[in-house]
């Protein structure tokens, strides 16, 4: 156990669907993010939010839209996918944006997305 | 452009020592961190390397070099609950990006 807990851990979604995925942590973080992670890919940043505010997005496409009500919580909202964004998709947090290396980014267990 | 490199997998047998190398190429550096990720599992923080040498945490040391822009991680007295992926990562953005490499599978056979 990471202190951060993510929503659905499996999720299986036609093109037309719209679903979210759900993060949380109670460590007391600030900043969050969200990585994709394909098999024999490198783990990819798509959003990075700092105290609530978005700072950074790594070129995702619009079908990706996230949301930060507060520290403690993020979504993704997915929308219109295609095959290729079946992934896992993780959630991190980190005390600060910028003071989060040496003390490690906490992960989730990830969402299995699957794209039919 | 940013990229990791690191061998894509390595095998071992238990009580064995094993070095996984990753070499990095960013636009900013700051630290080298190293995570396992075990099957089905979220990736777990390890070590971080901020100045060149070595750090040593129990089993596990990981060491760098900023001049070469290359690190490793190592693993000694290999047990079979090692058998998981290995990530190196370097810190970007002056440490609010990690960059991960693509990870390495490590096997420890009995």
């Amino acid at each position: 156990e990471t202190g951060v807990t993510q929503t659905p851990r499996h999720l299986v979604m036609g093109m037309t669907n719209k679903k979210s995925l759900k993060c949380e942590q109670h460590l007391g973080h600030n900043a969050m993010y969200w990585y994709k992670q394909s098999a024999k890919k490198p783990l990819e940043l798509m959003f990075v939010y700092n105290f609530k505010e978005q700072t950074e997005n790594n070129s995702v496409p619009s079908r990706f839209s996230p949301e930060c009500p507060n520290s403690s919580h993020l979504f993704l909202h997915l929308h219109t996918l295609q095959p290729e964004d079946s992934a896992l998709y993780l959630c991190a947090s980190s005390p600060m944006e910028r003071e989060g290396p040496q003390y490690g980014w906490y992960f989730g267990p990830g969402t299995r997305l699957t794209v039919t | 452009g940013q990229s990791l490199e690191q061998p894509s997998e390595v095998t071992a047998v238990e009580g064995a020592i094993v070095q996984i190398n990753c070499t990095y190429q960013t636009s900013g550096f700051y630290g080298l961190s190293w995570y396992q990720q075990h099957d089905g599992g979220a990736p777990t923080f390890l070590s971080y390397n901020a100045l060149d040498g070595l750090e040593e945490t129990g089993r596990f040391s990981s060491f760098l070099s900023r001049s070469d822009s290359y690190g490793y991680l190592l693993l000694q007295e290999l047990q079979m609950k090692d058998s998981a992926s290995y990530f190196c990562a370097v810190g970007d953005n002056q440490g609010g990006k990690l960059i991960f490499g693509q990870g390495t599978e490590l096997s420890v056979k009995p």
